[in-house]
């Protein structure tokens, strides 16, 4: 495989349920990224890791849970959530360092709808 | 990173020139331009990006003015795979991300 890849691609859950979005990476860049775009919504950052290190939260509730076990992985685990979270989440990595170029690459998706 | 301004709609006749606006008057030296786009429930696609002279690939032209306050993406001849959302988006290279705004929804008509 080739990317990002994304899975599931769609998720229906409920408000006590937990789950998880995973994000796998082929590229070998080393910086990964949460985004969450709502209906007829700008994408917003939730999420920036670089190196495995969490260096960006934008003020994301706590009940999503990011983890990025290594370079090439990038988790969000879902607790509790509220039907307002119900949204396209996506992934993407790039390069940073010497090597940033600015470019994100972007993976398919997840579309989650929260009852 | 600067604030950027698009027009939310435009249309484009099929085998046409689509020329897609962008001002971001507030756009500092080091601060690059970059173009996506974003095909409906789909991830965005990178297209192109520059910092002060024009640029050229396979699926587009960027053409910066020299003041570096606005910019055009010119998608040459335009399919009706080229509809979707495209955003304008200026940063610098030290950023951990890009921000996205909302960007003009291209229509591209048979």
């Amino acid at each position: 495989e080739t990317g990002v890849t994304q899975t599931p691609r769609h998720l229906v859950m409920g408000m006590t349920n937990k789950k998880s979005l995973k994000c796998e990476q082929h590229l070998g860049h080393n910086a990964m990224y949460w985004y969450k775009q709502s209906a007829k919504k700008p994408l917003e950052l939730m999420f920036v890791y670089s190196l495995e290190e969490r260096v960006e939260n934008n003020s994301v509730p706590s009940r999503f849970s990011p983890e990025c076990p290594n370079s090439s992985h990038l988790f969000l685990h879902l607790h509790t959530l509220q039907p307002e979270d119900s949204a396209l989440y996506l992934c993407a990595s790039s390069h940073l360092g010497a090597a940033n170029t600015g470019e994100l690459f972007f993976g398919e998706g997840s579309r989650l709808t929260v009852l | 990173d600067a604030k950027t301004t698009q027009p939310p709609s435009m249309d484009c006749a099929e085998g046409r020139a689509a020329n897609l606006p962008c001002n971001h008057s507030t756009t500092s030296g080091n601060e690059y331009v970059y173009w996506y786009r974003q095909i409906h429930s789909q991830g965005p696609q990178y297209i192109i990006h520059g910092l002060k002279n024009n640029e050229t690939n396979e699926m587009a032209s960027l053409i910066i003015t020299e003041d570096r306050k606005s910019s055009t993406l010119i998608l040459p001849h335009a399919t009706l795979r080229d509809t979707a959302v495209y955003y304008c988006i200026v940063s610098s290279h030290s950023g951990y991300a890009l921000n996205f705004g909302k960007g003009t929804s291209l229509l591209v008509t048979p």
